[in-house]
């Protein structure tokens, strides 16, 4: 089992820019959540997708949008890059969206906005 | 305001130390509760949970938590530790009867000297 894996690893773009960033859930699930980790905090709650659609949203800006698609992999893409879009993304799944179970986390994206 | 607080940014602990992190939370009602560690260059990695029952949770790496309602905490404590527990330790909520959205603390930052 492969687990949850994210591409690209590191990425870096300027600001004003748009950015997308890719995950492949754990197999066996199906719901994917994003998190932003700025350094030296702990991640915050992007959103989350389910059969799709997106279920959850934290409180990030509408320049943060994402997809799912039907394999449950999914995309999260960042318009119109600021300077404090510099940080780690991370992707996590589950079997399914009960807040009971557990989420598995990919190693994360590490984006820099110059 | 709804929190999960972890009151120690930076710990330092000597090799074969017993080790206890804090974390308080501030919710009506008593959520899930989590323990994540996040080694350099890695994703999160579940240590343990609490959902009811037992307050007392085993974790995996020998890694113990207590939970105590009255002083809404959930501290992470191991008897003896080991150099490669250095990493950073994260306590994370999900609300009962909500769907799996995190919320985490900022962090403690484990140090172990030889």
């Amino acid at each position: 089992d492969a687990g949850v894996t994210q591409s690209p690893t590191h990425l870096i773009k300027t600001r004003g820019q748009q950015v997308t960033l890719r995950c492949s859930p754990k197999s066996g699930h199906d719901t994917v959540s994003w998190y932003q980790q700025a350094l030296g905090q702990g991640p915050q709650f992007i959103f989350q997708y389910y059969e799709e659609e997106e279920r959850q949203r934290g409180n990030f800006p509408d320049r943060f949008s994402g997809h799912q698609f039907p394999n449950y992999s999914s995309e999260l893409n960042v318009n119109a890059l600021l300077l404090g879009d510099s940080a780690l993304y991370l992707c996590a799944s589950s079997r399914t969206r009960e807040a009971y179970n557990e989420q598995f986390f990919g190693p994360g994206t590490r984006l820099t906005v110059l | 305001a709804q929190s999960v607080t972890q009151p120690d940014i930076h710990i330092t602990v000597s090799e074969g130390a017993s080790l206890e992190l804090r974390c308080n939370y501030s919710y009506g009602a008593t959520p899930y509760l989590f323990w994540y560690v996040q080694s350099p260059g890695q994703g999160l990695q579940l240590l343990l949970k609490y959902f009811s029952g037992d307050t007392l949770v085993q974790g995996i790496k020998g890694f113990e938590a207590e939970f105590k309602r009255s002083q809404s905490s959930f501290n992470l404590r191991k008897p003896s530790v080991h150099w490669s527990d250095a990493a950073e330790y994260f306590c994370a909520v999900a609300l009962r009867g909500g769907y799996n959205k995190l919320i985490f603390g900022a962090g403690t930052r484990l140090a172990v000297h030889p």
